[in-house]
């Protein structure tokens, strides 16, 4: 099984800054990387796949990046509809989906 | 609208069953592949099930044996069979739709939450 680890698993961030989440696989994953966003009793959304590609109707502040065992999810300028739990997600080793514990980011 | 709506959760003592179903509409429901995430409360998301748009079903260890996931093309329905469930099965559990293409959720159903307990 592909591990995701997430990091940190919490992390307090005023309103206007930068939040950068960070996951890592056990092993390569490649590209087939997704991260969700999950608020309190809602569904997850899906934000970026492929580790970079926008999902539909996501605003441009959300950035995804790397490649192999190493990601990246960058809020560059945190709006209060941003406090949420992320989580990352691999598809690279099917049938075995695997999502990290998830970040929690709150407000400061 | 694009939408998937789960139903069927609740109570079940231990070692009992129960059937989840997720009704899809908006999208062509027989040309996805369909899967099943559950989330116990306050933890994260776990992977549970897969039906791909042949039929063809896949199960994470935790559940295989025990669940078994089904659909209804006519019908635009999912379905989960649950059958000697236990406590560690206690969680909301969601449809998800996989984006043609990826391995990524891009729709999900609101979630029907199963409690087992005597």
């Amino acid at each position: 099984e592909i591990v995701m680890t997430q990091s940190p698993a919490s992390l307090s961030v005023s309103p206007g800054e930068r939040a950068s989440l960070s996951c890592r696989a056990s092993q390569t994953v490649n590209s087939n990387l997704a991260w969700y966003q999950q608020k309190p009793g809602q569904a997850p959304r899906l934000l970026i796949y492929g580790a970079s590609t926008r999902a539909t109707g996501i605003p441009a502040r959300f950035s995804g990046s790397g490649s192999g065992t190493e990601f990246t999810l960058t809020i560059s300028s945190l709006q209060s509809e941003d406090f949420a739990v992320y989580y990352c997600q691999q598809y690279n080793k099917w049938p075995e989906w695997t999502f990290g514990q998830g970040s929690k980011v709150e407000i400061k | 609208e694009v939408q998937l709506v789960e139903s069927g959760g609740g109570l079940v003592q231990p070692g009992g069953s129960l059937r989840l179903s997720c009704a899809a509409s908006g999208f062509t429901f027989s040309n996805s592949d369909m899967h099943w995430v559950r989330q116990a409360v306050g933890k994260g998301l776990e992977w549970v099930s897969a039906i791909g748009t042949v039929g063809d079903t896949y199960y994470s260890d935790s559940v295989k044996g025990r669940f078994f996931v089904s659909r209804e093309n006519a019908r635009n329905s999912l379905h989960l069979q649950m059958n000697s469930l236990r406590a560690g099965d206690t969680a909301v559990y969601y449809c998800a739709r996989i984006y043609f293409g990826t391995g990524a959720f891009d729709i999900w159903g609101q979630g029907t939450m199963v409690t087992v307990s005597s």
